[in-house]
């Protein structure tokens, strides 16, 4: 009931490629869904973040699009740049001031 | 933006000994801190939930006397290893929320027992 599941655990883009990340979760508590990019050796950062009244979100390159009957949300990485290699963290909560359950993560690498 | 620092950066320490890790909210209050402990290409997992003026609630399987955490004022919260360790060795990160729906994470501190 606490996992949040991702894949792929890996992803290889060419520059200016399309990176879709996707999530699946089984707790229906969780209203709160961020997405968080880390480098080695670093915090993750929060990247973009949504709540089920909403099936998608923009922000620049990144859009994170949401399937409540599925139970499952993605994000898209538009125009993927070499910058962009990194790993991406989804994680849920139950309210956006909680816990958060992280996914295992997904590798990013975007070849020049 | 808000930001959360971490202090020390990076810390190597020799087996028995206690170490502390220092989270602060620099330009906000945060009366609710979390702990989280990464290993080498893994993901986050949630040790404990701090909480300015009461007791810390941890999660199930981690050690509440080896891994002291105290929250005393609005901006600190501080994690504690004792008797630490090889396998104590990870990346600690700390985390703490200035709006609901947006959650910073500090830069971590790697904590290395030799």
């Amino acid at each position: 009931q606490q996992q949040v599941k991702q894949s792929p655990q890996s992803l290889i883009v060419q520059k200016g490629g399309i990176s879709i990340i996707n999530c699946a979760y089984e707790n229906t508590a969780f209203d709160y869904f961020p997405w968080y990019q880390q480098f080695p050796g670093k915090g993750p950062a929060l990247l973009i973040a949504i709540r089920p009244d909403v099936s998608e979100k923009k922000e620049g390159r990144f859009t994170i699009s949401f399937n409540k009957s599925a139970k499952q949300f993605s994000l898209h990485i538009m125009d993927s740049q070499p910058g962009d290699s990194a790993t991406y963290f989804c994680a849920a909560s139950k309210g956006g001031s909680e816990k958060l359950v992280f996914g295992k993560g997904t590798k990013l690498t975007v070849n020049p | 933006g808000a930001v959360v620092s971490q202090h020390p950066s990076w810390v190597i320490c020799k087996s028995g000994t206690s170490v502390k890790i220092e989270c602060r909210s620099l330009d906000f209050q945060a009366t609710t801190m979390f702990w989280y402990r990464q290993f080498p290409k893994q993901s986050l997992m949630l040790m404990a939930t701090s909480n300015e003026g009461s007791k810390a609630t941890y999660e199930q399987g981690v050690e509440k006397d080896k891994f002291l955490i105290n929250h005393a004022s609005l901006t600190l919260s501080t994690l504690t290893v004792t008797s630490a360790h090889p396998e104590d060795s990870s990346f600690y990160i700390c985390s703490a929320h200035p709006t609901v729906d947006t959650q910073y994470f500090g830069p971590g501190t790697r904590l290395t027992v030799l």
